[in-house]
């Protein structure tokens, strides 16, 4: 998907489990992005990081967690305190004039 | 926080004919930018219209932009079933670089 890489695909939880969500890219972008979209529901913002090392919240980020160590990976972590984690998770790069979108992460709490 | 709404939420026309679909937002712009989403994939960048432009084309699609109303419109011309898809606008949230999605317009093209 254009230099942004979301894996896995399809990810399944346990409950009480945390699961690690990946996004890798390669358009040596600042900004990236991770939003979680509910079934015929818009995007809502997560995380952040407009800058290595730094991260800000988004509108939904208790339950979740992330760093950003590296320029090129912004890892989502889906911890045991969010009640209700099923949900398709997008992460994106860029900034004010587009965003690149990855295929996403289907997660589904078993 | 949700700056745009789309409108109608979903549309099902025949092949052939246009689709258009609306979007508002609350808060001033820099600018508006439409995505399309295929189901189970990520979002696509489609166009982008700054707020000092009030008309954009792009191939078989038309965006408009109404600042004064808050609001903007996209049209897909002589629409194809390949078209189906989700539709988002997006606005910038003007506080450097972070983008606000509405709640999308499901279309539907019948072949």
């Amino acid at each position: 998907d254009g230099g942004i890489t979301q894996s896995p695909k399809y990810l399944f939880r346990k409950e009480g489990q945390n699961v690690t969500l990946s996004c890798e890219q390669n358009l040596n972008h600042d900004a990236m992005y991770w939003y979680r979209q509910d079934p015929g529901q818009g995007l809502r913002l997560i995380y952040y990081s407009q800058i290595v090392n730094d991260f800000q919240k988004g509108d939904i980020a208790e339950g979740y967690s992330v760093s950003r160590e590296k320029k090129e990976s912004f890892p989502l972590t889906v911890t045991s305190a969010q009640k209700n984690p099923t949900a398709f998770y997008l992460c994106a790069t860029g900034q004010y004039y587009g965003y690149t979108f990855g295929s996403g992460t289907r997660l589904t709490v078993v | 926080s949700q700056q745009g709404e789309e409108d109608p939420q979903a549309l099902s026309i025949q092949e052939g004919e246009n689709a258009t679909m609306n979007c508002s937002y609350k808060t001033s712009i820099n600018n508006l930018q439409w995505y399309r989403q295929n189901s189970g994939r990520g979002l696509v960048h489609l166009i982008l219209i700054r707020s000092n432009e009030r008309e954009k084309h792009s191939g078989r699609l038309r965006v408009t932009l109404d600042t004064s109303k808050k609001s903007s419109s996209l049209l897909i011309t002589a629409s194809r079933a390949a078209d189906t898809a989700s539709y988002f606008c997006a606005t910038d949230d003007n506080q450097g670089g972070k983008l606000i999605f509405g709640q999308g317009t499901e279309l539907s093209v019948k072949p």
